[in-house]
């Protein structure tokens, strides 16, 4: 079975500063893991996904996340944050056809 | 491609209608996948598709929930009869064999009164 615990459910940054979101994830076979993004009365937007290759993981937006096996953990960061990243975002995990969902986490942008 | 289209986008109903979702997933996408976000369970996966034939219906709440999919451009999620803890926002997501991320459609927000 695979889960994924999302650190915080609230994170404030100011404009500019470093956007860090933090996801755990386990999973019993090697999984893919994916960031999405949730603005009001939308829909999740997928942000960046890893499969295989390399570990560190370009999105859309300056988001970046990096695979770090031995941690477990797919971290999102953006170096600045801008009053636009102002969301939701979820942490995903799926070893197969299934994907579990991290409790989310609301990033406020302070100017 | 329009992306992944629900209707309605909301709904208000009476306790005991039957309320019908539907959802018209992106061309040539094999799996369909139904959610529910509430504020209490975040995002629970319902029941999902493949290939148009239901995989996996074990996070259906109870047997006033059915889903189908008759095509492979349409899909329904349908409650009846519906009652007050239904409201939620159901997604329909939709995702390629090649094990991608999903798209997720801009959902319906229930709202059973």
């Amino acid at each position: 079975a695979q889960s994924v615990t999302q650190l915080g459910s609230h994170v404030s940054v100011s404009e500019g500063a470093l956007v860090l979101l933090r996801c755990n994830y386990s999973s019993s076979v090697p999984p893919y893991l994916f960031w999405y993004v949730q603005y009001p009365n939308q829909g999740l937007q997928l942000l960046l996904k890893y499969t295989t290759g390399a570990t560190l993981v370009k999105g859309i937006n300056g988001f970046e996340a990096e695979f770090k096996k031995s941690e477990t953990s797919f971290h999102l960061t953006k170096p600045s944050a801008h009053m636009s990243d102002a969301a939701e975002y979820f942490c995903a995990v799926s070893p197969g056809q299934k994907v579990t969902f991290g409790t989310g986490t609301k990033l406020q942008v302070i100017p | 491609d329009a992306g992944v289209i629900q209707s309605p986008r909301h709904e208000v109903t009476e306790m005991g209608q039957e309320v019908t979702l539907r959802c018209k997933p992106i061309s040539g996408h094999d799996y369909l996948f139904w959610y529910r976000q509430t504020m209490m369970r975040g995002l629970e996966l319902l029941i999902y598709f493949n290939n148009n034939v239901p995989i996996d219906d074990s996070g259906m709440p109870e047997d006033r929930f059915s889903a189908k999919m008759p095509n492979a451009s349409f899909s329904t999620l349908k409650i009846q009869p519906s009652e007050p803890r239904d409201s939620a926002v159901y997604f329909c997501a939709s995702r390629a064999q090649d094990g991608g991320g999903y798209t997720f459609g801009s959902g319906t927000r229930l709202t059973v009164v």
